[in-house]
């Protein structure tokens, strides 16, 4: 199985931060990578995939990057709606996995 | 365009467990459902899918042993079923939509279902 791992854990940030999270996956998934933001008690929501491509209706301060092993989530000017629980997840090979999660908190 | 799951369910261990998801609003039979589930505080994992129009359905290794994955096109509905429950199962359980180019990321959720596995 293809491991994901992100880091940090744990992001605290302010309003209008910039920030970037990381994916890193254990063998080449080329661009077959997508990211989702969860709130609590809430269902993921899809923010990107394909490693760069921003689902429609998603604000344009939220992008991705990156290609085969490493990958980034930015969001260029943090929101209030923002602070949550982010999530990558592979669909190169069977089973796809998700990573261990990103938590966004409030600085 | 939503997913509708079925509700809560509270099962003993090795007792079975058989979820719904119902689609609205877009072709069933374009689309593959795919099944996910989330522990409490943990990462969501995928279990497998359904191909809306033909039925083939695939399923991770982990489960592959005691899930069964349906549907029944006339009703837009899908279903897992889930047998011999152990009390790591307790999780969120949710449907997915596959990508519109049929491509496995996920762009359209159910809101989930609870099951708590308990004796």
């Amino acid at each position: 199985d293809i491991q994901m791992t992100q880091s940090p854990s744990t992001l605290s940030a302010s309003i209008g931060d910039r920030v970037t999270i990381t994916c890193r996956a254990s063998q080449s998934i080329s661009t077959w990578l997508a990211w989702y933001q969860q709130k609590p008690g809430k269902a993921p929501k899809l923010l990107i995939y394909k490693a760069s491509s921003l689902e429609s209706g998603v604000p344009s301060r939220f992008s991705g990057s990156g290609s085969g092993t490493e990958f980034t989530l930015t969001i260029s000017s943090l929101q209030p709606d923002d602070f949550a629980t982010y999530y990558c997840q592979h669909y190169n090979s069977y089973p796809y996995t998700f990573g261990q999660g990103t938590k966004l908190e409030i600085k | 365009v939503q997913l509708v799951q079925s509700g809560a369910e509270v099962k003993n261990p090795g007792a079975s467990v058989r979820l719904s998801c119902k689609a609205s609003g877009y072709t069933f039979s374009s689309y593959a459902i795919h099944w996910v589930r989330q522990a409490p505080g943990q990462r969501p994992e995928w279990m497998g899918w359904i191909n809306g129009g033909n039925g083939d359905t695939k399923s991770s290794q982990k489960f592959q042993a005691r899930v069964s994955i349906t549907k029944n096109t006339p009703a837009t509905t899908a279903y897992m079923e889930l047998s011999s429950l152990r009390s790591d199962d307790t999780a969120v359980y949710y449907c997915a939509r596959e990508g519109p180019r049929g491509d496995d990321y996920f762009d359209l959720w159910g809101q989930g279902s609870l099951v708590t596995v308990s004796s």
